[in-house]
C-alpha cells in the first residue's frame, strides 16, 4: 500500500498569511493526487486535482504542485473561511489512501 | 451536476450489520465509479473500497475484505455498502464519494452528505 505522509498534522495561522500543507508519498504516484477541504460535520470538498489544477468554483488562493512523491497545497492568502481540515488522497493505485489530515486553526 | 442523497442515521448493536444507501440524480449510476470512504468521530478520512471502471471490477480495502459488500441497484440509480459483524471501533460516518467515468482525475469531486452508523451495546 502507499503511505501519505502529511505535514505538520496541525498549524495556527492569522487571516492573510500563506499557508503551505504537504504530502509525500512511499512511492511514485505521478500526479494522481487530490487535496481536500473538510469543515466540521461537513463532506470533505475537492479543491485540487491531478495535483495541480484547480477544482472548479474553488478561489484562486488555493495552489498545488508537485508530481511523484512530493506535493503541495499553498493557500496564498488564508481567509476566516479557510480554517478547516485539509487531506490529500493519492489514487494511483488501490487500495486510495489518505493523508492524515492537517487542521488549519486561528492564532 | 451530481447529487448523492445518502440514507439516515443507523445504531446497531456488535455483530449486526448495516446496509447504507446512496442515491444518484444528475447522472446515471454506469456514468458513474462510485466508492465508500469512512471517518471515525475525530478522525481522518479512510477509503473503503470502490468501482474500479478500469477492469469493472469493485476493489475492497484488505482491511474490510470479507466484512463489506458494496452494490449497485442500476434501475434506481442507488449505490449500496453493507458492513457486517460490526464492532464498536466501525462507529463512523460512511460517506458514498464518485467521480464521472472517464474523468481527467478519478478522485472525488462529488460527495454524499454522510451516515452516521453507531456501533452500541
Amino acid at each position: 500500500d502507499i503511505q501519505m505522509t502529511q505535514s505538520p498534522s496541525s498549524l495556527s495561522a492569522s487571516v492573510g498569511d500563506r499557508v503551505t500543507i504537504t504530502c509525500r508519498a512511499s512511492q511514485g504516484i505521478r500526479n494522481d493526487l487530490g487535496w481536500y477541504q473538510q469543515k466540521p460535520g461537513k463532506a470533505p470538498k475537492r479543491l485540487i486535482y491531478a495535483a495541480s489544477s484547480l477544482q472548479s468554483g474553488v478561489p484562486s488562493r488555493f495552489s498545488g504542485s508537485g508530481s511523484g512523491t512530493e506535493f503541495t497545497l499553498t493557500i496564498s492568502s488564508l481567509q476566516p473561511e479557510d480554517f478547516a481540515t485539509y487531506y490529500c488522497l493519492q489514487h494511483n493505485s488501490y487500495p486510495f489512501t489518505f493523508g492524515g489530515g492537517t487542521k488549519v486553526e486561528i492564532k | 451536476q451530481v447529487q448523492l442523497v445518502q440514507s439516515g442515521a443507523e445504531v446497531k448493536k456488535p455483530g449486526a450489520s448495516v446496509k447504507v444507501s446512496c442515491k444518484v440524480s444528475g447522472y446515471t449510476l454506469t456514468e458513474l465509479s462510485m466508492h465508500w470512504v469512512r471517518q471515525a468521530p475525530g478522525k481522518g478520512l479512510e477509503w473503503m473500497g470502490g468501482f474500479d471502471p478500469e477492469d469493472g471490477e469493485t476493489i475492497y480495502a484488505q482491511k474490510f475484505q470479507g466484512r463489506v459488500t458494496m452494490t449497485e441497484d442500476t434501475s434506481t440509480d442507488t449505490a449500496y455498502m453493507e458492513l457486517s459483524s460490526l464492532r464498536s471501533e466501525d462507529t463512523a460516518v460512511y460517506y458514498c464519494a464518485t467521480a464521472l467515468r472517464g474523468a481527467v482525475a478519478d478522485d472525488f469531486d462529488y460527495w454524499g452528505q454522510g451516515t452516521l452508523v453507531t456501533v452500541s451495546s
